[in-house]
């Protein structure tokens, strides 16, 4: 079974502009997550998506947003890109409840200069 | 809020020895995970525990869930080259409709052939 890939790997934007990210969840999983990973805040939630909905959301800014496709691929979008954006973009899948396993993509790093 | 307190930061160690981390935490929870990050790649999850007081190995890895539910420690023995990485202790948490996971900030492992 195929895991979780995310795209692009690495991307390089400058301040002020948006940014759109992209991950497809293992085959059958109905649960995306998003994190961002960076060295002092450490790995942080964006937010879940289920069966297209968005079921929680982290403490993130408004420029953060995502939704998820009904094949249960799912993007995140940032607008108004700031340096400290800055970070790994990770997407998790898991099929959906509290104790099933996440599953990880490799993630997204994203520079802004 | 919530949060994984993981101590060490940062383990320097020769190959073959054993290491422990540990990660507590002030709230309740009923799932650890413990996960290991390569460079440049998403965490893998390398131990799952669902039960106050459940001893679980995999392999070399030995991890337990705190008698507490408030606590959980990871053990590698005789470690080798390739178990360097970052490992993270992580819960689930119920968030709104669904769920996030609340990771600690990391235990960064080093080992000398």
């Amino acid at each position: 079974k195929a895991g979780v890939t995310q795209t692009p790997r690495y991307l390089i934007k400058t301040r002020g502009q948006q940014v759109t990210l992209s991950c497809s969840p293992i085959s059958g999983h109905r649960s995306v997550s998003w994190y961002q990973q960076t060295p002092g805040q450490g790995l942080q939630f964006l937010f879940e998506y289920f069966s297209e909905t968005q079921r929680n959301k982290g403490n993130f800014p408004g420029r953060f947003s995502g939704r998820q496709f009904s094949n249960s691929r799912s993007e995140m979008n940032v607008s108004t890109l700031e340096l400290g954006d800055s970070a790994l973009y990770l997407c998790a899948s898991s099929l959906g409840r509290v104790r099933e396993t996440q599953y990880f993509g490799p993630g997204t790093r994203l520079l802004v200069l | 809020g919530q949060q994984l307190n993981q101590s060490p930061q940062s383990m320097f160690i020769q190959e073959g020895e054993d290491v422990s981390m540990n990660c507590t935490s002030s709230s309740i929870f009923n799932t650890w995970l413990w996960y290991k990050q390569d460079p440049g790649e998403g965490p893998v999850l390398l131990i799952a525990l669902y039960k106050a007081g459940e001893l679980t190995s995999n392999g070399r890895l030995t991890a337990q869930f705190g008698i507490t539910r408030k606590d959980s420690f990871l053990n590698i023995s005789a470690s080798i080259p390739s178990d360097v990485g970052i490992y993270f202790c992580a819960v689930p948490a119920p968030d709104g409709g669904g769920f996030k996971t609340i990771f600690g900030a990391g235990t960064r492992l080093f080992v000398k052939a």
